[in-house]
């Protein structure tokens, strides 16, 4: 049974850090793997999407990569900002969009 | 450009009384469609899934439906709402082939 993690649950850094985000999941037969942002009490954006012949995915200051054989992928900030504070949500994708696999989120808080 | 609209906001109904949340997609035809509910420290689940008008499919037995009775319209509905039933509850679409989803703003359900 596939399960997605994320550590940690809650991060705080100061203003112009590079970061690091970190989901991982147990099951190295994925479609895809999603991640999105959502901001307090509201929907969720997606950031960036990775096909599972895919390494690597960038969009802006976000890059987001893949690695099926250790089950990991990660999320880099560069240059954080306190705009980018929210929660950071990465779904695995088992088969079609309704065999997403969700974690939980890590909450990101960015200190000006 | 695509759009996705949910409301309400926010819903404060007393138990027994019934429940109607509507969702409507622009810019795309043919989407699938999908309600989830996010309950805290529980992540995303998906409650229903629609690849077209009629066709919907529940992946969780609960007191609550859908419809689709337009190729951009995705109902949420229940006769008779139960305290369990507060959340926070999420529209999205996607296109075809697992390719991003895309969330409407949200509902937060309080049942009282």
């Amino acid at each position: 049974k596939q399960e997605v993690t994320q550590i940690p649950a809650a991060l705080s850094v100061p203003e112009g850090e590079n970061l690091v985000l970190n989901c991982s999941f147990t099951d190295s037969a994925i479609y895809n793997l999603q991640w999105f942002r959502q901001d307090p009490g509201k929907g969720l954006t997606s950031l960036l999407l990775i096909q599972s012949s895919q390494r690597e995915q960038t969009s802006g200051r976000l890059n987001a990569s893949l690695d099926k054989s250790s089950g990991r992928s990660t999320l880099y900030i560069a240059a954080s900002q306190p705009g980018d504070s929210a929660t950071y949500l990465c779904a695995v994708n088992a088969g079609n969009n309704r065999k997403l696999i969700w974690g939980l989120g890590t909450s990101l808080a960015v200190n000006p | 450009s695509q759009t996705i609209h949910q409301w309400p906001a926010t819903l404060v109904q007393p138990v027994g009384s019934p429940l109607s949340l509507e969702c409507t997609v622009e810019g795309t035809s043919n989407p699938n469609l999908y309600w989830y509910r996010q309950a805290a420290g529980r992540g995303l689940q998906l409650l229903f899934y629609s690849v077209g008008i009629g066709q919907i499919s529940s992946e969780v037995p609960q007191n609550l439906s859908a419809s689709r009775p337009q190729d951009r319209q995705f109902i949420l509905s229940s006769k008779k709402l139960l305290l369990s039933d507060s959340g926070f509850y999420l529209c999205a679409w996607s296109g075809q082939y697992n390719s991003p989803l895309h969330f409407g703003n949200g509902t937060r359900l309080t049942v009282t």
